[in-house]
């Protein structure tokens, strides 16, 4: 199993929602990331777990909220979001070791947010 | 300037030719450089990998970096039809900790015509 699996796929929530997107990956990566992705730039990092532990936040807004409850799963919970927040997100995951292997090497499908 | 330029394109080719992509940089530090595909409404997916300098084939599909100019480059060769993606070009210093940061380009998108 060589995939990174985000759910779902699409998603439209409003600004009072609270919603979650959830990410699982099954290649016993210790490395797990969140980006976000506007139409026609490269990806944004947002936030990098390693070992389940957050270890890089890029200074993202308090209505973005990571978890990662084990070493296979990995949420981004959603509260009063905006407008400007409409983008493809997209979580990947890194062996986590070593020079060569440490690199977003598996990317999902992302998760396709409208805010309303 | 940014630290990592490319070209958006769009890029439009025949099937068979070969195909160039480019990108520029200004930070000296970066070792680590990457080639991603991103297919429309896909999530990008890691073609080539590079640490340091020199070229690195698999397939079709070659990578060169020369430090010494700041320019890295991915060669399609016979392209076809399934080639037709945008190519992110990323980048970083290290591989650990805020070092392994991937820097990307805008990317450049390729159409390839039959």
């Amino acid at each position: 199993d060589t995939e990174v699996t985000q759910t779902p796929k699409h998603l439209v929530m409003g600004m009072t929602n609270k919603k979650s997107l959830k990410c699982e990956q099954h290649m016993g990566h210790r490395a797990m990331y969140w980006y976000k992705q506007k139409a026609k730039k490269p990806p944004e990092l947002m936030f990098v777990y390693s070992y389940e532990k957050l270890s890089i936040n890029e200074s993202v807004p308090s209505r973005f909220s990571p978890e990662c409850p084990n070493s296979s799963l990995l949420n981004l919970h959603l509260h009063a979001l905006q407008p400007e927040d409409s983008a493809l997100y997209l979580c990947a995951s890194s062996q986590g070791h070593g020079i060569s292997r440490n690199t977003e090497a598996f990317f999902g499908q992302g998760t396709r947010l409208t805010v309303v | 300037q940014k630290e990592v330029e490319q070209d958006p394109g769009p890029l439009s080719v025949p099937e068979g030719a070969i195909v160039s992509l480019n990108c520029t940089y200004s930070n000296s530090a970066f070792q680590y450089f990457m080639w991603y595909r991103q297919y429309s409404r896909k999530g990008p997916e890691l073609l080539m990998y590079t640490y340091s300098s020199g070229n690195k084939e698999d397939g079709r599909f070659t990578a060169q970096v020369d430090k010494s100019s700041k320019y890295i480059s991915l060669f399609i060769r016979d392209s076809q039809p399934s080639d037709s993606a945008t190519y992110l070009c990323a980048m970083s210093v290290g591989n650990a900790g805020n070092n392994r940061k991937l820097i990307w380009g805008l990317g450049t998108s390729l159409a390839v015509n039959p």
